[in-house]
């Protein structure tokens, strides 16, 4: 099964803080996302990545920035955390098997900015 | 871009109902993919469809792609069966996200004993 894990499920932090939230997947998926969840928006895509050290913008990445060190790693950076970033953070992964292959979800980070 | 609708957007049922849950779309799609998130967050991915009929335990998944289409149902619902039901699609062409995909609002399902 494979398996993708969030770094934390909760975490609260202070405006202006830099946050990471830490993605890793166990399964040697070359494809990385990163959505966020709110409600009445459903998800909308921040970042994604397609292979190491490779990043795309999504459809919402203004305030916000990728990390692909390693292929089994996704960071999403908050460089300056402000209240409007309070959201539920969901990492997926899928392999590269055609474009229509199964996103595997994290269990999701809850981050509220304060 | 394509527009995905889900409905109905909440649901309460009956433990033992058989359970719909509609997803039309408005541009021609490759795939459609349904998805489960359970209270707490994690997301499940439940059926990815580009033609006909899927079916898993109690859950089928039908896409209808002249109608654009599809229905979840879910036989004999149970209590654990309450979640959100999010369907998503990845437009033929330019339509989706920046990862092609465009995302319903969800359906919550609430099943009681």
């Amino acid at each position: 099964d494979v398996k993708v894990t969030q770094s934390s499920r909760y975490l609260v932090k202070r405006t202006g803080e830099k946050v990471f939230l830490e993605c890793v997947q166990d399964m040697d998926h070359e494809n990385m996302f990163w959505y966020r969840q709110d409600p009445g928006l459903g998800l909308r895509l921040i970042y994604f990545s397609y292979d190491v050290k490779m990043k795309e913008k999504g459809d919402i990445p203004e305030g916000y920035s990728v990390s692909r060190e390693k292929k089994e790693r996704f960071s999403l950076i908050l460089e300056s955390a402000s209240t409007n970033q309070t959201s539920m953070y969901l990492c997926a992964s899928s392999s590269p098997l055609g474009l229509d292959s199964p996103l595997h979800f994290g269990n999701g980070t809850r981050l509220t900015v304060t | 871009k394509n527009e995905v609708e889900q409905s109905p957007q909440n649901l309460t049922a009956q433990e033992g109902e058989f359970i719909t849950i509609n997803c039309s779309y408005s541009v021609g799609i490759s795939a459609l993919h349904w998805l489960q998130q359970h209270p707490g967050g994690g997301i499940v991915s439940l059926f990815m469809l580009s033609s006909g009929k899927k079916k898993h335990g109690r859950l089928i998944a039908t896409i209808n792609i002249q109608e654009k289409h599809s229905s979840l149902h879910i036989t004999a619902s149970h209590p654990r069966d309450s979640a959100v039901y999010i369907c998503a699609v990845r437009s033929m062409y330019s339509g989706g996200g920046a990862d092609g995909l465009t995302f319903g609002k969800g359906t919550h399902l609430i099943i009681q004993p």
